[in-house]
């Protein structure tokens, strides 16, 4: 069945750093790709989303584009800010089957002044 | 605007009762989702309403869970006899219509906890 591998975390940086959050899947058909973002005490929010290879989805700053050759769909963010720390998740849906997303198991970022 | 709202926000119960938690989806939107997220974990999907008909329920662990949206606005997730391994935080989504291309809104769950 469909999967979401995402690195583990926490991944922990200062302010102004680099930031890649690592996410590989495994789908049957060609799905949709998604990453959700939950800041502490609310619910998970679209941060992003792309629909077929090679779209580069983008959003305040964050972005991830879509690899089908090597099942990826890594999100980036030049600079990151204390206000981003919160949870990513990684997801897809099979625009084939159902579109119910499969997600990741969340990777927390903790981002330090 | 309003966004999805969930009640409680925390439940907590002992083994063997039975619970009922609320989800008011965003007005208008006709596709409603349940998901269970276990900690350290993404959400799971249990079920998913298209209007009052439960369009797909094959996350729904046994029959011990139940779900319904009667007219086709507020949900009810209903669990009988718990299990301590029922506690979980329970999320509620919604989309103006299905498909993978309709974003989802969430909650902000409701925390079970069986004692």
């Amino acid at each position: 069945g469909d999967s979401v591998t995402q690195m583990e975390g926490p991944v922990t940086l200062s302010e102004e750093a680099f930031l890649t959050i690592n996410c590989t899947y495994t789908a049957t058909g060609y799905p949709s790709l998604f990453w959700y973002v939950q800041y502490p005490g609310e619910g998970l929010q679209l941060l992003l989303k792309a629909t077929k290879a090679d779209d580069k989805g983008s959003n305040k700053g964050f972005e991830a584009t879509y690899r089908k050759e090597t099942t990826s769909f890594h999100l980036e963010k030049g600079s990151v800010q204390v206000s981003d720390s919160a949870v990513y998740f990684c997801a897809l849906s099979d625009q084939g089957g159902s579109y119910i997303p499969t997600f990741g198991r969340g990777t927390s970022l903790i981002v330090h002044p | 605007g309003a966004g999805v709202s969930q009640t409680p926000s925390n439940k907590v119960t002992e083994k063997g009762k039975y619970v009922e938690l609320r989800c008011d989806p965003i007005s208008g939107h006709t596709a409603l989702y349940w998901y269970r997220q276990s900690l350290g974990q993404g959400p799971e999907f249990l079920i998913y309403f298209q209007g009052t008909g439960a369009a797909d329920d094959s996350g729904l662990p046994n029959d011990r869970f139940f779900a319904v949206r009667p007219e086709g606005s507020v949900s009810t997730l209903k669990i009988q006899r718990t299990e301590r391994g029922d506690s979980a935080v329970y999320l509620c989504a919604s989309s103006l219509l299905p498909g993978a291309y309709n974003e989802q809104f969430f909650g902000p769950g409701t925390r079970l906890t069986v004692l």
